[in-house]
């Protein structure tokens, strides 16, 4: 079974300018969920999608935001970069979600840079 | 505020001895926690987890110990290898899975041959 992709794997943008990032979940995983890791943060959960319906949000300001299409791929945008964005953004699918016993599998993030 | 903490930024082991990185958790409704070890260029693939209901876990080389009256749980690498370098993330939810997955900061290992 492929894994979870992520696209690019390196982007760098300039503050103000918007990103889209993409994921693609393991095949028959509907839960995709967000993570921004920077140093020394850990990772900080962005948002839960759910067969297309964001199930959960964490505590991060409207610039973030995302969706899921029905073949469970998902996207996220930020808007309006800033030079805190600068971090590796991670993608987990689930088959039921998030949190709970279900274990999340990673794909590798998107590293963003901004300038 | 945090509510898993991995006070330990960095652990340095000589190979073949034991590794023991230690997480611990603020939120009482947290029941089911998991450890992540994460390479650089990758992302955390899942190690080991543990429910509430356990005290111990076991899976090959790697243990996880909870005690729940500590909020406290830790992880055991025995022997320890070169290839267990990476940083290992604890993480924390509860059964229902309505809320995600809360992370520590992780700790980098580093086992020296």
């Amino acid at each position: 079974k492929a894994g979870v992709t992520q696209t690019p794997r390196y982007l760098i943008k300039t503050r103000g300018q918007q990103v889209t990032l993409s994921c693609s979940p393991i095949s028959g995983h509907r839960s995709v969920s967000w993570y921004q890791q920077t140093p020394g943060q850990g990772l900080q959960f962005l948002f839960e999608y759910f067969s297309e319906t964001q199930r959960n949000k964490g505590n991060f300001p409207g610039r973030f935001s995302g969706r899921q299409f029905s073949n469970s791929r998902s996207e996220m945008n930020v808007s309006t970069l800033e030079l805190g964005d600068s971090a590796l953004y991670l993608c987990a699918s689930s088959y039921t979600g998030a949190g709970g016993v279900d274990t999340q599998y990673f794909g590798p993030g998107t590293r963003l840079t901004v300038l | 505020d945090q509510q898993v903490k991995q006070n330990s930024p960095s652990l340095s082991v000589q190979e073949g001895r034991i590794s023991i990185l230690n997480c611990d958790y603020t939120n009482s409704m947290f029941d089911y926690f998991l450890w992540y070890k994460k390479y650089p260029a990758e992302g955390p693939t899942f190690l080991i987890s543990i429910s509430s209901i356990k005290d111990k876990n076991e899976d090959g080389r790697f243990t996880v110990f909870l005690n729940k009256s500590a909020k406290h749980l830790s992880l055991h690498i025995v022997p320890s290898q070169p290839g267990d370098s990476a940083v290992y993330f604890c993480a924390a939810s509860d059964h229902s899975g309505n809320t995600p997955l809360v992370f520590g900061k992780g700790t980098r290992l580093s086992v020296i041959a």
